[in-house]
């Protein structure tokens, strides 16, 4: 059973400041999402992670795969309020019926960024 | 561009009565389908999936059960509702495999 741990479970961070969220996962995999969650809405696509090394960037987030290590993170830098929200990593488990792709996602982190 | 949609948006329901959320997309064709439920302040459990009209998997047994009618449409119901199947419930879609999955705005459900 393919488990997927992230840490921290919540973060409380100043503005300005740099922190990195990390998404651990259990099986191998090469296929790693993040999403962000504000509350009491759904879930919106940040990244998506094709490959052993691969880094994405938008704006002040950064995310990066290591398949080997089954590890991938998400890196804020110089975070400003409007970043704060649960983020979730999810692990593409891969095909079933050749045609789908399951997800296992993680517990989330719940981010929130202080003046 | 694709939308999906989700309604009811919010539902207050009674222990043992019957449940039918209903999920569509628009703008793509044979797309994958997915019903996922996120208890407070946790992370999101895999309910069904769906790879066409017809065709549903489950991944957790349970009092509840999906369908698929239309390409573009999916389904989740229960006969009886349990206090435990409060929660907020998101269905997604995808392109086909290994594409990445759009989630609803999502239905909050709440069993008293």
């Amino acid at each position: 059973e393919l488990k997927v741990e992230q840490n921290p479970l919540f973060l409380s961070m100043q503005e300005g400041k740099n922190y990195t969220i990390y998404c651990n996962y259990s099986t191998t995999s090469d296929r790693l999402y993040w999403y962000r969650q504000d509350p009491g809405k759904s879930l919106e696509s940040l990244f998506v992670l094709l490959s052993n090394g691969a880094v994405k960037q938008e704006g002040r987030l950064m995310a990066s795969l290591d398949t080997k290590a089954r590890l991938s993170t998400l890196h804020i830098t110089a975070a400003v309020h409007d970043l704060s929200a649960t983020y979730f990593c999810a692990v593409d488990m891969g095909p079933w019926n050749n045609a789908g792709n399951m997800l296992t996602f993680g517990g989330g982190t719940r981010l929130m960024v202080k003046p | 561009s694709q939308t999906i949609h989700q309604w009811p948006a919010t539902l207050v329901q009674p222990v043992g009565s019957p449940l039918s959320l209903e999920c569509t997309v628009e703008g793509t064709s044979n797309p994958n389908l997915y019903w996922y439920r996120q208890a407070a302040g946790r992370g999101l459990q895999l309910l069904f999936y769906s790879v066409g009209i017809g065709q549903i998997s489950s991944e957790v047994p349970q009092n509840l059960s999906a369908s698929r009618p239309q390409d573009r449409q999916f389904i989740l119901s229960s006969k009886k509702l349990l206090l435990s199947d409060s929660g907020f419930y998101l269905c997604a879609w995808s392109q086909g495999y290994q594409e990445t999955q759009y989630f609803g705005p999502g239905t909050r459900l709440l069993v008293l």
